[in-house]
């Protein structure tokens, strides 16, 4: 059963407009949310991250949201550059860091010239 | 800036060999971590390590594969003997905390390529 889901394996937008991901949990003990980007044959890197007792945390193009009541969270990027397309995959870790992160299947994001 | 090291990044292998993986994690990083992602899929925890002892090895086939961690430094994965099933990224990842906190963000290696044929 997955617990961390994301629902769009692909996401195509044109340059300079606004990307936005999602993703979705059912573990409501998860208390840390993480977004990485994967190119092929390379490891995830860390994005951005938001704890569960904030509702946004922004950095420079990247902003992620937290609903908590829905058990939901988003990555906006904008404005979207060719250099994002990429898979993002959400992540998420519950209290104490044991398990280590549980991630969702990723979205494909393509940016259109 | 510091970064994980993983070799080797492409490991081809013949079904029932034995293959090993080598991680380094970042300077001074207590908790470091072995992935397997399958292609289309997120990367599942394999094992956790906190300095030299295991934290959690639930999801670790342990009939075939192995880690150690001796020195608390780096780490080596083991697999013997390797079936086609394994075929997959297998991802180092270590983080800075000395102690379990999940607001501690996990930074991953370049990941080795396993391929059994």
């Amino acid at each position: 059963d997955q617990q961390v889901k994301q629902n769009s394996p692909s996401l195509s937008v044109q340059e300079g407009r606004i990307s936005i991901l999602n993703c979705d949990y059912t573990n409501s003990m998860f208390d840390y949310f993480l977004w990485y980007k994967k190119y092929p044959a390379e490891g995830p890197t860390f994005l951005i991250s938001i704890s569960s007792i904030k509702d946004k945390n922004e950095d420079g193009r990247f902003t992620v949201f937290l609903n908590k009541s829905a058990k939901h969270l988003s990555l906006h990027i904008v404005p979207s550059q060719p250099g994002d397309s990429a898979v993002y995959f959400c992540a998420a870790s519950a209290p104490g860091g044991a398990d280590g992160l549980t991630f969702g299947k990723g979205t494909h994001l393509i940016i259109q010239p | 800036e510091a970064e994980v090291a993983q070799s080797p990044r492409y490991k081809i292998t013949e079904k029932s060999q034995a293959v090993a993986f080598w991680c380094d994690p970042i300077s001074g990083h207590a908790t470091l971590y072995w992935y397997r992602q399958i292609l289309g899929q997120g990367p599942e925890l394999l094992v956790q390590f906190q300095d030299e002892s295991v934290v959690d090895d639930s999801q670790l086939p342990k009939d075939r594969f192995s880690a150690e961690r001796l020195k608390g430094v780096d780490s080596t994965l083991k697999i013997q003997p390797a079936e086609l099933g394994d075929s997959a990224m297998y991802l180092c990842a270590s983080s800075g905390s000395a102690a379990k906190q999940s607001t501690d963000t996990q930074y991953f290696g370049p990941g080795t390529r396993l391929t059994v044929l």
